[in-house]
């Protein structure tokens, strides 16, 4: 069953091409910065993280950018596949703080 | 699903009577979250805890109450049920605060309705 929002900003691809998804933040003292996948009926999943003090950080297939001048996240998926569709959202938490703020997500189809 | 159960995975309820969802680990994290997601709201934090028998409110905690008596399980109580409360509830873990640690990671959700 279906467990996110039904009127997500969607972000359609073709298998095999790349995907980017984008993140705005607000608040300038948030230092850490999570990036998760949700398929449908499931908890979030973690994909990867970066801190204030990094401006990229590599994973398999994915790739996160941080661009604090201007409160801008990103996302990017390397050869998308079918598996990658789900809703993506992040997450941001300010130093010190014990509580995480999320966005609201984006929904990524695969085109075949 | 790092080491997270719920349950029930899906409830279905009547006004008025109460619930009670439990989150177990088994990663011996010392922070535990209880969350509700809707559409239109994204993820919600209801209440947290740092530690056995420390707990804190979240955003939306009106109407919930947790407790946390073993460092393993985290328990959400719905008092008295309402409409208002069907959501998909997510418990997470993480190990700390303030280090490389402190990413949250989710459990598989409980789907609660009530009627």
């Amino acid at each position: 069953g279906e467990s996110v929002g039904l009127h997500l900003p969607t972000l359609s691809v073709q298998e095999g091409d790349n995907s980017i998804i984008n993140c705005a933040y607000s608040n300038s003292a948030s230092d850490y910065f999570i990036w998760y996948k949700q398929e449908s009926g499931k908890g979030p999943q973690f994909i990867i993280d970066i801190r204030s003090n990094m401006d990229k950080r590599q994973g398999q297939r994915v790739t996160v950018l941080l661009n604090k001048t201007v409160k801008h996240l990103s996302l990017q998926i390397a050869a998308t596949q079918p598996g990658d569709s789900a809703v993506y959202f992040c997450a941001e938490k300010a130093q010190g703080a014990q509580k995480l703020v999320f966005g609201q997500g984006t929904r990524l189809t695969i085109n075949p | 699903d790092a080491g997270i159960t719920q349950s029930p995975r899906h409830k279905v309820t009547e006004t008025g009577t109460p619930v009670t969802l439990r989150c177990h680990q088994t990663e011996n994290h010392r922070y535990m979250y209880w969350y509700r997601q809707d559409p239109g709201h994204g993820l919600r934090l209801i209440h947290y805890s740092y530690g056995v028998k420390d707990t804190d409110k979240g955003e939306v905690s009106d109407g919930y109450s947790v407790s946390r008596s073993k460092t393993e399980d985290f328990l959400l109580t719905l008092e008295s049920a309402t409409s208002s409360q069907t959501s998909v509830y997510f418990c997470a873990i993480s190990e700390s605060i303030g280090s490389w640690l402190d990413t949250q990671y989710f459990g598989p959700g409980t789907r609660l309705t009530v009627l």
